[in-house]
């Protein structure tokens, strides 16, 4: 089984400063990465996903991510939040496996302040 | 182009009651989900369709929930009775297909359920 861990359930960071959203997981098996952002009172909506190759994945909004099999890692980048990333990211775990599903994190609320 | 239709958008209902939610994917998706979100937690797949077939329900309370898609189109999701702990919102998603390089889900805004 797979299972994803976000360790910052609130992040608040100030207008154009970096942000670093942290997330690990745990699974037997190779697995596919994403990172999802939900807006207040929308859906969410797919940020950048890690199939294969590259370890670095760009995303939408400025967004990327790196994967690091060794750590178990997927934390999500941004060099200059703007107040319109105020949002909640999921970062989520698929296995290979072609029966398997989506696994979503907890979540973490990042709050830009100007 | 259309996204993923959900209604109503909240709902409240006292414990016991029966609610049904309805879910419109995007046009052409023959895949489609419904995950359950409680407040401060991911969502989690409840039952996932292929066209009209389930393909994965192992996480739905079969007891009280249940879901169709009679047409391979739109969807239901009923709870019959319902409890407190199942207030939530509840997202519809669809994708292409099933296989990792068609599967990027497209999310409805939810209804957002509260059972008093």
């Amino acid at each position: 089984a797979q299972s994803v861990t976000q360790l910052d359930s609130q992040v608040p960071v100030f207008e154009e400063a970096p942000v670093e959203l942290r997330c690990n997981y745990s699974s037997s098996v190779s697995v596919y990465l994403f990172w999802y952002v939900q807006y207040p009172n929308q859906g969410l909506q797919l940020l950048l996903k890690y199939l294969s190759g590259s370890t670095l994945v760009k995303g939408i909004n400025g967004f990327e991510a790196e994967f690091n099999k060794s750590q178990t890692s997927f934390h999500l980048r941004k060099p200059s939040v703007h107040i319109s990333d105020t949002a909640e990211y999921f970062c989520a775990v698929r296995a290979y496996s072609s029966a398997s599903k989506i696994i979503f994190g907890s979540g973490t609320r990042l709050s830009i302040r100007p | 182009e259309a996204g993923v239709a959900q209604s109503p958008r909240y709902k409240i209902i006292e414990k016991r009651q029966s609610v049904a939610f309805w879910c419109n994917p995007i046009s052409g998706h023959a895949t489609l989900y419904w995950y359950q979100q409680i407040l401060g937690q991911g969502p989690k797949l409840l039952i996932q369709f292929q066209n009209n077939g389930v393909v994965d329900d192992s996480q739905l309370p079969k007891d009280r929930f249940s879901a169709e898609r009679l047409k391979g189109v739109d969807s239901t999701l009923k709870i019959q009775p319902a409890k407190l702990e199942d207030s939530a919102v509840y997202l519809c998603a669809s994708s292409l297909g099933s296989g990792i390089r068609q599967e990027t889900q497209y999310f409805g805004p939810g209804t957002r359920l509260l059972v008093l």
